[in-house]
C-alpha cells in the first residue's frame, strides 16, 4: 500500500519557522504534491497545491518544496493563527493518498 | 465555487446511506468529483472519486470501502453522490466532497456531513 509519512507534531514560538516534512516511495512517481491546513473543528483548507504553488488569499509565508522522496511545507514566520493540522496529500496510480497529518503548536 | 453535502445522520451496523454532494460556481461536468472522509479524532482519508464524462466517468475507491460505496454524479443537477452499504462503525466520520480540476489547479471543498454508525 501507498503511504506518506509526516512527523506527528511541531512546535515553534510565533515568529520562527516551522517546517513540516512528508515522505514516502509515492513521492518518486513525479505526481505533484498538495498541503492542507485543518483548524480546529473545521473543514480543511488548501495552502499548497503543485509542489509550491499557493492558492488565492493564502499567506505569502506558506511555502513549498520538494526533493526525491520528501516533500517540505515551511512556514516563514509562523503566527498564532496558523495553528493546526497539516496534512501532505499525493497521487499514486489511481489511488490517491494522505499523510497521517501533523499538529503544529 | 460552492459544495454543499447533505444526507449523514445516524445509521445502524450493515446499514445503508447516501450522501449528496450540490455544486455551483464552476462548470460541473468537466470536473472530477471526490470523497474523503474523517473519523473522530483520526486524519483524513480518501474515500473514492468518479472522472468526468469526457474522462469516461470512471471510479476508483480506497480499500477498505471497495465493494461497498459507490460514487455517481448527475451533471444536469451538478450534484455527486456517495452511496454507503454495508456500513460499519469504523465508517462513522466526517464527509467531505471535493472539487478536482486536474494537478495543475487548486481543489475545492464542502464543509461536510456526518456519519455515525452505530447501533
Amino acid at each position: 500500500s501507498y503511504e506518506l509519512t509526516q512527523p506527528s507534531s511541531v512546535s515553534v514560538s510565533p515568529g520562527q519557522t516551522a517546517r513540516i516534512t512528508c515522505s514516502g516511495d509515492v513521492l518518486a512517481k513525479k505526481k505533484y504534491v498538495r498541503w492542507f491546513q485543518q483548524k480546529s473543528g473545521q473543514a480543511p483548507v488548501l495552502v499548497i497545491y503543485k509542489d509550491t504553488e499557493r492558492p488565492s488569499g493564502i499567506p505569502e509565508r506558506f511555502s513549498g518544496s520538494s526533493s526525491g522522496t520528501t516533500v517540505t511545507l515551511t512556514i516563514s514566520g509562523a503566527q498564532v493563527e496558523d495553528e493546526a493540522d497539516y496534512y501532505c496529500y499525493s497521487a499514486a496510480d489511481n489511488i490517491r493518498v494522505f499523510g497521517g497529518g501533523t499538529k503544529l503548536t | 465555487v460552492k459544495l454543499v453535502e447533505s444526507g449523514g445522520g445516524l445509521v445502524k451496523p450493515g446499514g445503508s446511506l447516501r450522501l449528496s454532494c450540490t455544486c455551483s460556481g464552476f462548470t460541473f461536468k468537466n470536473v472530477w468529483m471526490s470523497w474523503v472522509r474523517q473519523a473522530p479524532g483520526k486524519g483524513l482519508e480518501w474515500v473514492g472519486r468518479i472522472q468526468s464524462e469526457v474522462d469516461g466517468w470512471t471510479e476508483d475507491y480506497a480499500a477498505p470501502v471497495k465493494g461497498r460505496f459507490i460514487i455517481s454524479r448527475d451533471d444536469s443537477t451538478n450534484t455527486t453522490y456517495l452511496q454507503l452499504s454495508g456500513l460499519k462503525i469504523e465508517d462513522t466520520g466526517v464527509y467531505y466532497c471535493t472539487a478536482w480540476f486536474g494537478e495543475m489547479y487548486p481543489d475545492y471543498w464542502g464543509h461536510g456531513t456526518p456519519v455515525t454508525v452505530s447501533s
